[in-house]
C-alpha cells in the first residue's frame, strides 16, 4: 500500500528556522515525484515545488523560489521542506503529495502538517 | 500564465446532478489534461477525476469530468448526489511554463 505519512504539527514563532518531512512507503520512492502543496487557512490548493527523490531535480513555483527549500533523502525515503526565517504568513497546511508516474497530477497525498507561526 | 477559475460555491438536493465548472484564463483547455480533487471537511485532497474523464479505481461512476474543446472550460459532473459529496472539489491543469496550476476551488453542499 502506497502511504506518505508527514511529520507533526508545528508551532512557531517569526524568524525560527523549521524543516518537515514526508515519509513515502509501499513503493519505489526514487522513481516518483514528491510535490508540495500549501493551503493556507480557508483557502484553496496552492503549489510549492517538486522534487524527484532519484537524482534530486528540484523545480520550484515562482510564488516559492527563494522561499522554501525542497530536499529528499532516498536512504530514508524521505522528502523535506524546510524554511530558515518563517513568517506569520506561512502559517498554513502543507501537503505532500506523489506525482503519477506518466501523467501530471498528484495521485497519493499525505496527511498534512500543519505549521502555526505567531509570536 | 494562465489562471483556472471555478465557481465559489455551489448546492444541490440530494439524489440530484450538479456540474462544477473550470474555466482556463488563455490557451485550450483541450491542451493540456484537467484533473479534478475531492476535498472533506479536515481531509486531504483525492484524486476524483484524471486526464479529463478517467477515474481512479475506487472512485464512482456518478463522478465524470470533461472537457469542451469551443470553450475553454472543464466540467465535473456529480450525478445521483449523496451528503458524502459534501466537498470542495479543485480542477488542476498545466502548460509547458506553469507546471501545476490549481482552481481557487468550489464548495459544493448537498441539503
Amino acid at each position: 500500500e502506497v502511504q506518505l505519512v508527514q511529520s507533526g504539527a508545528e508551532v512557531k514563532k517569526p524568524g525560527e528556522s523549521l524543516k518537515i518531512s514526508c515519509k513515502g512507503s509501499g513503493y519505489s520512492f526514487t522513481t516518483y515525484w514528491i510535490g508540495w502543496v500549501r493551503q493556507m487557512p480557508g483557502k484553496g490548493l496552492e503549489w510549492m515545488g517538486i522534487i524527484y527523490p532519484g537524482d534530486s531535480d528540484t523545480r520550484y513555483s515562482p510564488s516559492f523560489q527563494g522561499q522554501v527549500t525542497i530536499s529528499a533523502d532516498k536512504s530514508i525515503s524521505t522528502a523535506h521542506l524546510q524554511w530558515s526565517s518563517l513568517k506569520a504568513s506561512d502559517t498554513a497546511m502543507y501537503y505532500c503529495a506523489r506525482r503519477f508516474s506518466t501523467g501530471r497530477y498528484f495521485d497519493y497525498w499525505g496527511q498534512g502538517t500543519l505549521v502555526t507561526v505567531s509570536s | 500564465n494562465f489562471m483556472l477559475t471555478q465557481p465559489h460555491s455551489v448546492s444541490e438536493s440530494p439524489g440530484k446532478t450538479v456540474t462544477i465548472s473550470c474555466t482556463r484564463s488563455s490557451g485550450s483547455i483541450a491542451s493540456n489534461y484537467v484533473q479534478w480533487y475531492q476535498q472533506r471537511p479536515g481531509s486531504s485532497p483525492t484524486t476524483v477525476i484524471y486526464e479529463n474523464n478517467q477515474r481512479p479505481s475506487g472512485v464512482p461512476d456518478r463522478f465524470s469530468g470533461s472537457i469542451d474543446s469551443s470553450s475553454t472550460s472543464a466540467s465535473l459532473t456529480i450525478s445521483g448526489l449523496k451528503t458524502e459529496d459534501e466537498a470542495a472539489y479543485y480542477c488542476q491543469s498545466y502548460d509547458f511554463n506553469n507546471p501545476w496550476v490549481f482552481g481557487g476551488g468550489t464548495k459544493l453542499t448537498v441539503l
